[in-house]
């Protein structure tokens, strides 16, 4: 089964610095990847994804993640943080192709504190 | 926001009582889901639906049931609720054209 791991529940930083958001993913055959932001007490918003086009994916709001099949890797950075970064990410893995239903495996969210 | 809605945004509830969710999207997507999001956790699927009538379960079906009755709705109903089902519970829509999941407002329940 697919599984998904955010390493770091909580990650802060200062205002300016790079941000750096882990995710690995295990499957045998590369997955569809997407990375999600959550604000307090509102849903979730649609960062970026990956899927089997361009390795390094652009997405909003500054962020961009590099899909590394050798790692199993799909982490998610920003040169410089904002104070309005912050909130809780998820990074989210869906089977290729129309077997699978669309369904997405969540890792556990990576809490994002940024410091003036 | 893809035209997602959910109701009630918000419900406190006891123990033993039956308690329906509401989703309802406004672009005729095929797929959508319900997932149950909590600490710790990320957001786990519970039951998800590729058509009217067609719905399946998801990793943590246990005590859910689902129903899609119209393109439109599908209902989340909790038969007899727990305190374990205390949760924010998020409904999506997936877009065809381009595989990707969006996600409704969320539905905050709590049981006592």
């Amino acid at each position: 089964a697919q599984s998904v791991t955010q390493l770091g529940s909580h990650v802060s930083v200062s205002e300016g610095a790079l941000v750096l958001l882990r995710c690995n993913y295990s499957s045998s055959v590369p997955p569809y990847l997407f990375w999600y932001v959550q604000y307090p007490n509102q849903g979730l918003q649609l960062l970026l994804k990956y899927t089997s086009a361009a390795t390094l994916v652009k997405g909003i709001n500054g962020f961009e993640a590099e899909f590394k099949k050798s790692e199993t890797s799909f982490h998610l950075t920003k040169p410089s943080a904002h104070m309005s970064d912050a909130a809780e990410y998820f990074c989210a893995a869906a089977n290729a192709g129309g077997t699978s239903y669309g369904k997405l495996t969540f890792g556990q969210g990576t809490i994002l504190t940024v410091h003036p | 926001d893809a035209g997602i809605t959910q109701s009630p945004r918000h419900k406190v509830t006891e123990t033993g009582t039956p308690v329906t969710l509401r989703c309802h999207q406004t672009e005729n997507h095929r797929y959508m889901y319900w997932y149950r999001q909590d600490p710790g956790h990320g957001l786990r699927l519970i039951h998800y639906s590729y058509g009217v009538k067609d719905t399946d379960k998801g990793e943590v079906s246990d005590g859910y049931s689902v129903s899609r009755s119209k393109t439109e709705d599908f209902l989340l109903t909790l038969e007899s609720a727990t305190s374990s089902q205390t949760s924010v519970y998020f409904c999506a829509i997936k877009q065809d054209t381009t595989d990707t999941q969006y996600f409704g407002p969320g539905t905050r329940l709590t049981v006592l």
